[in-house]
């Protein structure tokens, strides 16, 4: 159980288009989900915390109008990267923290963008 | 602010040897402490936690025990393999919210 996936896994797109990730818990619900950055060969930074229904709440230096979140059901966040650049490539997670257990978070397996 | 910081890597080893990698931290508070590990192209799988001081998370052959007193979560492990070859990354979660810090990773290579 307390499986998250991402779609797509790995994606190129050309800049100045959005792509969109999503992210979804599969047998569970998540109040909040969260989204990272990670960079090659380092830690990952937390970008944004979704929760159900609301908006998101972007950590500091991070663009929201350039990353679009939506967390519009209990099992579905979208994360848009809209006019992409090749700064943006990066390994993107998202975790989910379920409903009912409160505390705990799981992973998704990661989406690799590339701009190219 | 709350900060972890683990052991630069890469730490290379051979196949059966000892594997230590330190972990300190800085929090207010009384945080919940983790060890996850990232294997190449992947995401973040949870290897232990502990939630309280004196705790011993555990899990394939890993262990790191919570010390309040020296505020570290150093992870260990008595024989690694060459499948345990990946990045393992400390992190503490100060709340109930769920907002991790990480640690900058340190990659582990294991010869055989």
């Amino acid at each position: 159980g307390a499986v998250v996936s991402q779609h797509p896994s790995r994606v190129i797109c050309k800049s100045g288009t959005s792509v969109k990730i999503e992210c979804r818990s599969l047998d569970f619900q998540a109040t909040t989900m969260f989204w990272y950055r990670q960079f090659p060969k380092q830690s990952l930074m937390l970008m944004a915390t979704s929760n159900e229904g609301s908006k998101a709440t972007y950590e500091q230096g991070v663009e929201k109008d350039k990353f679009l979140i939506n967390h519009a059901s209990l099992t579905l966040s979208t994360l848009t990267v809209t006019s992409a650049h090749p700064e943006d490539s990066s390994f993107y997670i998202c975790s989910a923290r379920p409903l009912v257990e409160g505390y705990e978070q799981y992973f998704g397996p990661g989406t690799r963008l590339t701009v190219t | 602010g709350d900060s972890v910081t683990q052991m630069e890597g890469p730490v290379t080893l051979s196949e059966e040897a000892f594997l230590t990698i330190n972990c300190t931290y800085t929090a207010t508070g009384y945080p919940s402490l983790f060890w996850y590990v990232q294997y190449p192209g992947e995401g973040l799988q949870l290897l232990l936690k502990a939630t309280k001081a004196d705790d011993k998370g555990s899990n394939k052959g890993f262990e790191a025990t919570y010390r309040k007193e020296t505020t570290s979560f150093h992870l260990e492990k008595g024989s690694v393999q060459v499948s345990d070859s990946a990045v393992y990354f400390c992190a503490l979660r100060a709340d109930s919210w769920g907002k991790f810090q990480f640690g900058a990773g340190t990659q582990v290579v294991v010869t055989p």
